[in-house]
């Protein structure tokens, strides 16, 4: 099974809300990865969790705040967005960091008002 | 920094042809070259991975081939059919950005019957 899973599926907030992106894997893979992707355009990396523990952050603003709480689980909670942080977020997941196949899951459609 | 470039933007073709995307990149330090699917909205669907010490690899109607020394690889697709139709992305793996990987702009293949 190489199934990464997403929830939700599609989010609309404010931007005083808070909330939060889920992302789960169950391939025993030890690295997994936040990307963002505008419209029309390819993904762009935010964060790299190798082992439980942030090993890249491509100068992410702080009002994305990741969290890894086991190997299984992703989260990427979310504080006072604003509109051009609209897009659609992707979670993957790889064996280790470096050479092994990424796979991603289906993404969350967010939408900030 | 590693660049990656494709080649077509877009591609229009009848049902029934064979066609080559191709993909390009700056930094021959890579570690892999991944091929992705996208169709509208939705996640990434991984279609070929090729080892850094590897040539080429298949999966049915798919073949990618690696040239490191010249930065290039290209996705060939034979007797494409409608539901071939979505954007391909390319992406490199490391070299001077270990644990990344970069994106090229992507080719919207379209087939129709």
């Amino acid at each position: 099974d190489t199934e990464v899973t997403q929830t939700p599926k599609h989010l609309v907030m404010g931007m005083t809300n808070k909330k939060s992106l889920k992302c789960e894997q169950h391939m025993g893979h030890r690295a997994m990865y936040w990307y963002k992707q505008k419209a029309k355009k390819p993904p762009e990396l935010m964060f790299v969790y190798s082992y439980e523990k942030l090993s890249i952050n491509e100068s992410v603003p702080s009002r994305f705040s990741p969290e890894c709480p086991n190997s299984s689980l992703l989260n990427l909670h979310l504080h006072a967005l604003q509109p051009e942080d609209s897009a659609l977020y992707l979670c993957a997941s790889s064996q280790e960091v470096g050479p092994w196949e990424q796979y991603f899951g289906p993404g969350t459609r967010l939408t900030v008002t | 920094k590693q660049e990656v470039t494709q080649i077509p933007a877009a591609l229009s073709v009848p049902e029934g042809e064979n066609l080559v995307l191709n993909c390009s990149f700056t930094d021959s330090a890579i570690y892999n070259l991944q091929w992705f699917r996208q169709d509208p909205g939705k996640g990434l669907t991984s279609l070929l991975l090729i080892q850094s010490s590897q040539r080429e690899q298949t999966s049915g109607r798919l073949n990618a081939s690696l040239d490191k020394s010249s930065g290039r690889s290209t996705l060939y697709i034979a007797a494409s059919q409608p539901g071939d139709s979505a954007t391909y992305l390319c992406a490199g793996g490391g070299g001077t950005s270990y644990g990344k990987l970069t994106f090229g702009q992507g080719t919207i293949l379209t087939v129709h019957p």
